[in-house]
């Protein structure tokens, strides 16, 4: 039972390029939720899914989509890197109680 | 906008005593309210968590109080440790992942405890 795995751990990336970050859960929840962490800010919600095949807009969507193609798998996606998007990506899933299980991260910064 | 604002930013704390982290939120819909830990290089984890019909929670060194009249609730840890030495979150919600608010979490600032031995 690995609970949840984000695919990659560390990134860089240039201005404009675009990359995928994976989150893959085996606990069978519903919800899973992207978020991103910069100092002082905690931690803020840029989309989530109630379930396959949906995805809502969180607090700081702009810039990010996201697709949840199965279940277990929720992609975030950035088209055009910018520099504001240097931050650490932290993807979490949870069951109808509330309680959110996160990822261990991905760090990402944009050139 | 939601928000929940937390303070201290970071705290120092010797070893046995008392740390106290002070959240505020504004949202009266919020039902429920977890506290997470974070350990550098790792993801945040559940501490604690309480609901607003109750006024304290308490799990080994660990209480939350919470005064629902005040929209505030805080993070006592009692006999500090070395080990407490983490990054601390509050948060609030919706329990109900049936409604609206589909478990989602508005988080505060978080808070630097450094436990020195």
């Amino acid at each position: 039972n690995a609970g949840v795995t984000q695919t990659p751990k560390f990134r860089v990336l240039k201005t404009g390029q675009s990359m995928t970050l994976l989150c893959a859960q085996d606990m069978n929840h519903e919800y899973m939720y992207w978020y991103r962490q910069d100092p002082g800010m905690g931690l803020r919600l840029i989309h989530y899914s109630v379930g396959e095949g949906t995805t809502a807009k969180g607090e700081v969507p702009d810039g990010y989509n996201v697709s949840r193609l199965k279940k277990q798998n929720f992609l975030l996606g950035l088209e055009s890197a910018a520099p504001s998007q240097t931050s650490v990506y932290f993807c979490a899933s949870s069951y109808s109680k509330g309680k959110q299980f996160f990822g261990p991260g991905t760090r990402l910064t944009v050139l | 906008q939601q928000q929940v604002k937390q303070s201290p930013q970071s705290l120092i704390v010797q070893k046995g005593g008392i740390s106290i982290i002070n959240c505020a939120y504004e949202n009266t819909a919020f039902d429920y309210f977890p506290w997470y830990q974070q350990f550098p290089g790792k993801g945040p984890a559940l501490l604690i968590a309480i609901r607003p019909d109750v006024s304290e929670k308490k799990e080994g060194r660990f209480t939350i109080s919470f005064n629902k009249s005040a929209k505030q609730f805080s993070l006592h840890i009692m006999d500090s440790q070395p080990g407490d030495s983490a990054t601390y979150f509050c948060a609030a919600g919706g329990a109900n992942a049936g409604g609206t608010s589909y478990g989602k979490l508005t988080f505060g600032q978080g808070t630097i405890l450094t436990v020195h031995p």
